[in-house]
């Protein structure tokens, strides 16, 4: 039962390089969430997505894509990196915004641009 | 507005009881969660409240208040694995559209001492 998977665990970019990172979840949640975890501050909500085919803008959207092709799938985009991006980023499943069971982490992934 | 306030850090010895508060300020209260989190990993899901009271399980239980806008975290028989960060979330109902958000705390970090 692998929960959520998330890749790549690293990545060093150079500004203005484009990248993808790659969700799934095979707990046949609904929704599912991109974060960004940065320092001394709470986890930030990029975007989000309520069901296959939705995605909608979250906290911090700018600079970032997203696509919810399949159910199991939730794909972030940077198109033009920027240092201001270096970060950790998480993906998360859940039942509507976290249900009673709350969400589910992917391992995360820690972005470095240069 | 929405704000949720979590001490930066706090040290306790193993085998002992630490409690850890956070008290928050939104205007559609829906639930509240616990995460632990150790350093480099992901959030895991620790508890979710919703009414008032004291909910248990095993050695960590979190208390609600809805009316003080207050819970906490109490961790018993501290072991050394125990050392983490401990992030509280609030689940909110957004105004402007009617949907819910996630607020998070920036985290208390825990450090057993033997």
């Amino acid at each position: 039962n692998a929960g959520v998977t998330q890749t790549p665990k690293f990545r060093v970019l150079k500004t203005g390089q484009s990248m993808t990172l790659l969700c799934a979840q095979d707990m046949n949640h609904e929704y599912m969430y991109w974060y960004r975890q940065d320092p001394g501050m709470g986890l930030r909500l990029i975007h989000y997505s309520v069901g296959e085919g939705t995605t909608a803008k979250g906290e911090v959207p700018d600079g970032y894509n997203v696509s919810r092709l399949k159910k199991q799938n939730f794909l972030l985009g940077l198109e033009s990196a920027a240092p201001s991006q270096t970060s950790v980023y998480f993906c998360a499943s859940s039942e509507p915004w976290g249900g009673e069971d709350g969400y589910t982490f992917g391992s995360g992934t820690r972005l470095t641009v240069v | 507005g929405q704000n949720i306030d979590q001490p930066t850090e706090m040290t306790a010895t193993e085998g002992a009881i630490v409690q850890i508060n956070c008290t928050y300020q939104t205007s559609g209260f829906n639930g509240l969660f616990w995460y632990q989190q150790h350093a480099g990993e992901a959030p895991t899901f620790l508890s979710y409240n919703v009414l008032d009271g004291l909910e248990e399980k095993g050695r960590f239980s979190s208390f609600l208040s809805r009316s003080k806008g207050y819970s906490y975290l109490l961790l018993k028989e501290l072991q050394m694995k125990d050392s983490a960060s401990y992030l509280c979330a609030v689940r909110d109902r957004a105004r402007l559209n009617s949907n819910y958000q996630l607020i998070w705390g920036a985290g208390t970090k825990l450090i057993i001492k033997p």
